[in-house]
């Protein structure tokens, strides 16, 4: 059971947006930055999206994050094939004094 | 470019220790604007952190797996390592190495990883 909760799934049409979403709480998201990571199956994450919103260098516009009290969404635009992949979210929780992760969302590109 | 690579056996006994290495180049592990973390993740589950090192050696846990982790830095090798004590099923995962960017001297993200090595606890 993860301290951070995602959907397992989600999917879209290329070029549909598409909204994954990370629960947590006030000792958690409420109080630190989150980051996403995009998984390519059988790889290592990656870094998408720090700092709530900010994208590394090299990672498209067509990812975008977003916080909101407790609450985080990773939104994909101009969905594309390549896309489809495992997110995951991640944040410092203040209670655990650990970094958690939520469990992570499949997207699949129909 | 920042590149980790992990090296350890694949393969542990039950109530033995594992022990891995991180090896980076590009990069040096004595430089003061990062940490240094492992990351695990059991078969088909998500990721879970360890914990991290700072070149000076000052460490930082996963309260559930404390007791059992062990994380130390050699800056002349540009390594840092990980025990993990008394190994059980449970303990079998992919483990990656990574780097953590500080933002404002806190930890903030992982943002550069090891490409991940597969430990299976088995008798």
């Amino acid at each position: 059971q993860s301290v951070l909760t995602q959907p397992p799934s989600a999917s879209g049409t290329p070029g549909q947006r598409v909204t994954i979403s990370c629960s947590g709480s006030s000792s958690n998201i409420g109080s630190n930055t989150v980051n996403w990571y995009q998984q390519l199956p059988g790889t290592a994450p990656k870094l998408l999206i720090y700092s709530n919103n900010q994208r590394p260098s090299g990672v498209p516009d067509r990812f975008s994050g977003s916080k909101s009290g407790s609450s985080a969404s990773l939104a994909i635009s101009g969905l594309q094939s390549e896309d489809e992949a495992d997110y995951s979210c991640a944040t410092f929780d203040d209670t655990l004094n650990a970094w958690v992760f939520g469990g992570g969302t499949k997207l699949t590109v129909l | 470019q920042v590149q980790l690579q992990e090296s350890g056996p694949g393969l542990v006994k039950p109530s033995e220790t594992l022990s891995l290495t991180c090896t980076v180049s590009g990069g040096s592990v004595s430089r003061g604007s990062y940490y240094w973390s492992w990351i695990r993740q059991p078969p088909g589950k998500g990721l879970e952190w360890i914990g991290y090192i700072y070149y000076s050696g000052s460490t930082n846990y996963n309260p559930s797996l404390k007791s059992r982790v062990t994380i130390s830095v050699d800056t002349s090798k540009n390594q840092f390592s990980l025990i993990v004590s008394s190994v059980t099923a449970a303990d079998t995962a992919v483990y990656y190495c990574a780097r953590v960017t500080m933002t404002a001297w806190y930890p903030d993200y992982f943002d550069y990883w090891g490409q991940g090595t597969l430990v299976t606890v088995s008798s």
